[in-house]
C-alpha cells in the first residue's frame, strides 16, 4: 500500500540543465510534502519543503510544485550539478501522523 | 548542536541472535521515529515513538521486532531472532512536530548484516 509513490527509479541530466523529479501520492488528507536528497551510507538531508495551502515554494536552485487537484509534486533543480547526484526522496504527511516515503529517484548530472 | 545519533554504524549479527539499534534524536525534539531501507528500495515506516509512547507502530512487522523511546535515553529498536531478511540500514529520525518545524533530521543509519 504505497501511498507515496516515485515512478522514475533514475534519471540523468547533463549539467547546467533542469532536472525535474515527479512524486504522486493518493491520500488526499497529507498536508505537508518534503523532500530528501540522499547519499550511499549517509542519511537523507533535507531539501526542501511545501504546504498544501501552497502551490509553489523556492529555495536557491530548488523549487517544489504542488498541484493538489491532480495528487502529483515535483521537485525542479536548475542549473543542475554534479554534485546534485544523489537519490531523491519524496515524503508527506497529514499533522500529527508519520511521514510517507517514496520509493526514491536516483538522479545522475553529467559533467 | 549535535544532530540525530545512532549506534553503532555497522552491526553484524548470526542468525537468532539480538540486535539493539540506538537513536539519539536531536535536542528538543520529542518525535522519533524509525524507516528501514532494504537494498534497491525505499524507506519504509516501521514506527513513530514520542517519549514513553508508541504512536504508530503499523509499519512494524508483528514478531521479533520492539521499540521504545523511555522518558531519559536514546530510542531504541529492538530484532530479536535475528533473520537474514533483516540485513537492511535502519534510518531514525526526529522532529519537533510543531506547525514552523514539520521536517525529519535523519541519522547517519545503522547498516544491519545477519550472516
Amino acid at each position: 500500500d504505497q501511498q507515496v509513490k516515485q515512478n522514475s527509479p533514475s534519471l540523468s541530466v547533463q549539467e547546467g540543465r533542469i532536472s525535474i523529479l515527479n512524486c504522486d501520492y493518493t491520500n488526499s488528507m497529507f498536508d505537508y510534502f518534503l523532500w530528501y536528497k540522499k547519499y550511499p551510507a549517509e542519511g537523507p538531508t533535507f531539501l526542501i519543503s511545501i504546504s498544501s495551502i501552497k502551490d509553489k515554494n523556492e529555495d536557491g536552485r530548488f523549487t517544489v510544485f504542488l498541484n493538489k487537484s491532480a495528487k502529483h509534486l515535483s521537485l525542479h533543480i536548475v542549473p543542475s550539478q554534479p554534485g546534485d547526484s544523489a537519490v531523491y526522496f519524496c515524503a508527506a504527511s497529514a499533522l500529527g501522523n508519520q511521514f510517507y516515503f517514496g520509493t526514491g529517484t536516483s538522479l545522475t548530472v553529467i559533467p | 548542536n549535535a544532530g540525530v545519533m545512532q549506534n553503532p554504524r555497522h552491526l553484524v549479527r548470526r542468525r537468532g541472535q539480538e540486535a539493539r539499534l540506538r537513536c539519539s534524536p536531536v535536542k528538543g525534539h520529542s518525535h522519533v521515529y524509525w524507516y528501514r531501507q532494504l537494498p534497491e528500495e525505499g524507506l519504509k515506516f516501521m514506527v513513530y515513538l514520542q517519549k514513553e509512547n508508541i504512536i504508530d507502530e503499523s509499519g512494524m512487522p508483528k514478531e521479533r521486532f520492539s521499540a521504545e523511546f523511555p522518558k531519559e535515553g536514546p530510542s531504541i529498536l529492538r530484532i530479536q531472532q535475528v533473520v537474514r531478511g533483516d540485513s537492511a540500514a535502519y534510518f531514525c529520525a526526529s522532529s519537533k512536530r510543531d506547525r514552523s518545524n514539520e521536517k525529519l533530521f535523519f541519522g547517519s543509519g545503522t547498516q544491519l548484516s545477519v550472516l
